[in-house]
């Protein structure tokens, strides 16, 4: 495979649920990202690592944990989510360098829906 | 910091032209193109480091200002394909890297 995958495409659960999203990148980058975008809003930057290392929490709230355990594999970890945490989650993936600017690639998304 | 785009929405009927504009009110370094087609992700256009140089893909080419902190997007002779939403990132260091500050969109749609 080739680009950014992310699974599921589409999830649905409860409030009270756990689950996890995940995203791999097949494009040797070493900074992946994850953002959330709404219906009518921006893409919103939630979390940023570099070399496995997490260099951006963009105060999000605790019932997101983010996993890295190498450059390849990012995971989301949820629980406890409420009704307005239903959007698209995007994964995104760039050969990122100290003070360079370098485009980012995005995974097709992952449609979440919180009951 | 977040950059302004404009207009919100453009309506074009096939062949027509159009620009997006998208400025900033800090200095930039660099200006990211995205088009985003509905229920996909967004796919990287094109980007414009500082120097004022302008760039095209084909009838799409896209200019960047930096005295004036904005970049604008040209579309030409618009197609069908040309839907969808296009944003503008810029960028912001932070902790030592950078990251991309994305604009809230453009939704253009192109009809025959």
């Amino acid at each position: 495979e080739t680009g950014v995958t992310q699974t599921p495409r589409h999830l649905v659960m409860g409030m009270t649920n756990k689950k996890s999203l995940k995203c791999e990148q097949h494009l040797g980058h070493n900074a992946m990202y994850w953002y959330k975008q709404s219906a009518k809003k921006p893409l919103e930057l939630m979390f940023v690592y570099n070399f496995k290392e997490q260099t951006e929490n963009n105060s999000v709230p605790s019932r997101f944990s983010p996993e890295c355990p190498n450059s390849s594999h990012l995971f989301l970890h949820l629980h406890t989510l409420q009704p307005e945490d239903s959007a698209l989650y995007l994964c995104a993936s760039s050969s990122q360098t100290s003070g360079g600017t370098d485009t980012q690639y995005f995974g097709p998304g992952t449609r979440l829906t919180v009951l | 910091q977040q950059p302004v785009q404009s207009p919100q929405a453009v309506i074009l009927r096939e062949g027509e032209d159009a620009v997006i504009n998208c400025s900033s009110s800090k200095a930039l370094y660099s200006v990211h193109w995205y088009r985003q087609k509905h229920g996909e992700a967004p796919v990287f256009l094109m980007i414009l480091l500082k120097g004022g140089e302008q760039k095209g893909h084909e009838k799409i080419s896209a200019s960047f200002n930096e005295k004036k902190q904005q970049s604008s997007l040209y579309l030409t002779a618009s197609q069908l394909s040309y839907s969808g939403t296009y944003f503008c990132g810029t960028d912001a260091f932070s902790g030592g890297y950078n990251k991309l500050i994305f604009g809230a969109g453009t939704r253009l749609a192109v009809h025959p």
